[in-house]
């Protein structure tokens, strides 16, 4: 399957400091989605993006689609404790009969310290 | 409108036993995606169904491993004659279509002792 490479593996930030973290691939994607994983749940999306050059915010998220098509990142401003958690990017590959076309980073480690 | 079920939320068998893994995805959803998660490690896919056909098991172990997702009931995931090396939680997917963002279920953590 494709390799994402998504950077930093893990992080430990104060309460209130912005966050970011990336993914980039050697192959062209053409969507590009941030999930979010609690301890014990399963992944939640929270930002998808679909077009090179996107930039798509949700509350304090902010998510851009790299113009090159081969990367993207995620911003966290003014982090809460509730921002812990696992966040995994994903990206799609152009439609290919009968395989799966969406691949998952390795995730971010995200601790924020009260 | 419920999300994605999973069920058992949590599982325990013996080494050689088998493991059924339940998803019904979420209404109107017709594609589902199995992914294996192992401690502190990413998402590995496993398998991709769409009513009553495989259209990508490139993940899933040729042995011991099948999945299924009939035309009525949720899609089920199969390990027979288990070992410690499944112990893992494993999410399932779903999703209207194949080119739009999958919603997943909170996992079946199935442990084999």
């Amino acid at each position: 399957g494709q390799q994402l490479n998504q950077s930093p593996q893990s992080m430990f930030i104060q309460e209130g400091e912005d966050v970011s973290m990336n993914c980039t691939s050697s192959s062209i994607f053409n969507t590009w989605l941030w999930y979010k994983q609690d301890p014990g749940e399963g992944p939640v999306l929270l930002i998808a993006l679909y077009k090179a050059g996107e930039l798509t915010s949700n509350g304090r998220l902010t998510a851009q689609f790299g113009i090159t098509r081969k990367d993207s990142f995620l911003n966290i401003s003014a982090s809460i404790p509730s921002d812990v958690g696992i966040y995994f990017c994903a990206g799609r590959t152009p439609y290919q009969t009968g395989a799966n076309n969406l691949f998952f980073g390795t995730g971010t480690r995200l601790t924020v310290i009260p | 409108n419920a999300g994605v079920m999973q069920n058992p939320r949590h599982l325990v068998r013996r080494r050689g036993q088998e493991a059924r893994l339940r998803c019904s995805p979420m209404k109107g959803h017709s594609h589902v995606y199995w992914y294996r998660q192992l401690p502190e490690e990413g998402l590995k896919f496993m398998v991709y169904l769409q009513k009553e056909n495989i259209i990508d098991e490139s993940g899933m172990p040729k042995e011991r491993f099948s999945a299924e997702f009939p035309k009525e009931g949720p899609s089920i995931l199969r390990i027979q004659q288990v070992v410690r090396g499944d112990s893992a939680a494993y999410f399932c997917a779903s999703s209207p279509s194949r080119e739009q963002g999958y919603t997943f279920g909170s996992g079946t953590r199935l442990t084999v002792v």
